[in-house]
């Protein structure tokens, strides 16, 4: 089975840091892979979308991942981290099973940006 | 298109009593997720439905647990009878198709006392 695990459950920036968001994948074919951004009270929002295409995913709020298969890695970053960034981030690996996909999620990273 | 709605946004209830929380996907997308959220387990995959068919419920934690979709635009999750542990955030996502982003209702707070 897939599974993804994401390092550190608790990250902290300081406002117009760099943000680094780690996640790891296990996965024997090419994978989809996804980050979500959840906001206090809120459902699960798409940031990006890795589907075979070019490596380096842009997405929305200025967040990019790179996909490296030789690491199994797609981590997330954005140049200058924002106070409305805070938020808890989630990687997901889209599994195939009995000839259907689900999404497989990571256990989350809360992002904290301080002044 | 507004999106997945979810009913209620809060449910509070007493042990033993029945919960039904209530999905209503994107239109056109036919494949629907219902996931559970806690501080302990993260979120979790209760069941999977594509073409209104249930395809793996392998996560649906016991048999109080049961999920409905009779048709591409409503599905139901019902508890019964409730229990304290199934306090969580349910979560009810849709898909165009089951590669695609799944896009997520706002999630039904229960609380069971």
């Amino acid at each position: 089975a897939q599974s993804v695990t994401q390092l550190g459950s608790h990250v902290s920036v300081s406002e117009g840091a760099l943000v680094l968001l780690r996640c790891n994948y296990s996965s024997s074919v090419p994978p989809y892979l996804f980050w979500y951004v959840q906001y206090p009270n809120q459902g699960l929002q798409l940031l990006l979308k890795y589907t075979s295409a070019a490596t380096l995913v842009k997405g929305i709020n200025g967040f990019e991942a790179e996909f490296k298969k030789s690491e199994t890695s797609f981590h997330l970053t954005k140049p200058s981290a924002h106070m409305s960034d805070a938020a808890e981030y989630f990687c997901a690996v889209s599994e195939a099973t009995g000839g259907y996909n689900k999404l497989i999620f990571g256990a989350g990273t809360r992002l904290a940006v301080h002044p | 298109d507004a999106g997945v709605i979810q009913s209620p946004r809060h449910e509070v209830t007493e042990m033993g009593q029945e919960v039904t929380l209530r999905c209503k996907p994107i239109s056109g997308h036919n494949s629907l997720f219902w996931y559970r959220q806690t501080m302990m387990r993260g979120l979790e995959l209760l069941i999977y439905f594509n073409n209104n068919v249930p395809i793996d419920d392998s996560g649906m934690p016991e048999d109080r647990f049961s999920a409905k979709m009779p048709n591409a635009s409503f599905s139901t999750l019902k508890i019964q009878p409730s229990e304290p542990r199934d306090s969580a955030v349910y979560f009810c996502a849709s898909s165009r198709d089951s590669v695609t982003e799944a896009f997520f209702g706002q999630g039904t707070r229960l609380t069971v006392v």
